[in-house]
């Protein structure tokens, strides 16, 4: 069955300090992979989608499928990251399986 | 410039009540989801539509049903509503076969007691 991990479900650091937040996968085709992050009181909106290869607010995440991973990771964390992210795969449909979530807390 | 519309931030009903949680999106997106967040569960899906009157069951349909009669609404429904669907249900959409992800709605809390 198709399945996405986030073993933490909360990761805290200080700011200035690096970040990954893990992401695991099970699906043995072609996965598509995103990760979303929602702010508080604000709605959870795409942060980045593997496909693009793009980096975000200083965000990066490689899919290393031997591993079937998708970490997300930041060099330098700051204040404004604090918030819930989750990792979601499309396993060759329009639905999205997401994980169940991790809280980063950068600390001043 | 918001897309995705929820008609309710906060919701206060009574066991047993009928409830409809309204999502009306103005992107055009053919497909519409509904899911519940919980703390320690993630994102579940209940139902999602891939177009006008078309429906799929996710992964917790019971309990629940949708109405798809107009493109843009898609309307969640709890026949009879109980204290475990005391959760926030967020809406999303869409294009098909799409592959930039989703456009969220800020979510309905939804409080059954």
């Amino acid at each position: 069955a198709q399945r996405v991990t986030q073993p933490e479900k909360l990761l805290s650091v200080f700011k200035g300090a690096p970040v990954e937040l893990k992401c695991n996968y099970s699906y043995s085709g072609s996965p598509e992979l995103f990760w979303y992050v929602q702010y508080s009181r604000q709605r959870l909106q795409l942060l980045l989608r593997h496909i693009s290869r793009e980096s975000i607010k200083g965000f990066t995440a490689d899919l290393n499928k031997g591993e079937t991973s998708f970490h997300l990771k930041k060099p330098f964390a700051q204040e404004e990251d604090s918030a819930m992210y989750y990792c979601a795969l499309s396993a060759g449909t329009d639905k999205l399986i997401f994980g169940t979530g991790t809280r980063l807390q950068v600390f001043p | 410039d918001v897309k995705v519309t929820q008609s309710s931030r906060y919701l206060v009903k009574r066991t047993g009540e009928k409830v409809f949680l309204e999502c009306v999106q103005d992107m055009d997106h053919e497909n519409m989801f509904w899911y519940r967040q919980d703390p320690g569960l993630g994102l579940r899906l209940i139902y999602f539509s891939y177009d006008v009157k078309m429906k799929e069951k996710g992964d917790i349909p019971e309990g629940y049903s949708v109405s798809r009669e107009k493109k843009e609404r898609f309307s969640l429904i709890l026949e009879s509503a109980s204290t475990n669907q005391t959760s926030m249900y967020l809406c999303a959409s869409s294009f098909r076969g799409e592959r930039r992800g989703y456009t969220f709605g800020s979510g309905t809390r939804l409080t059954v007691v």
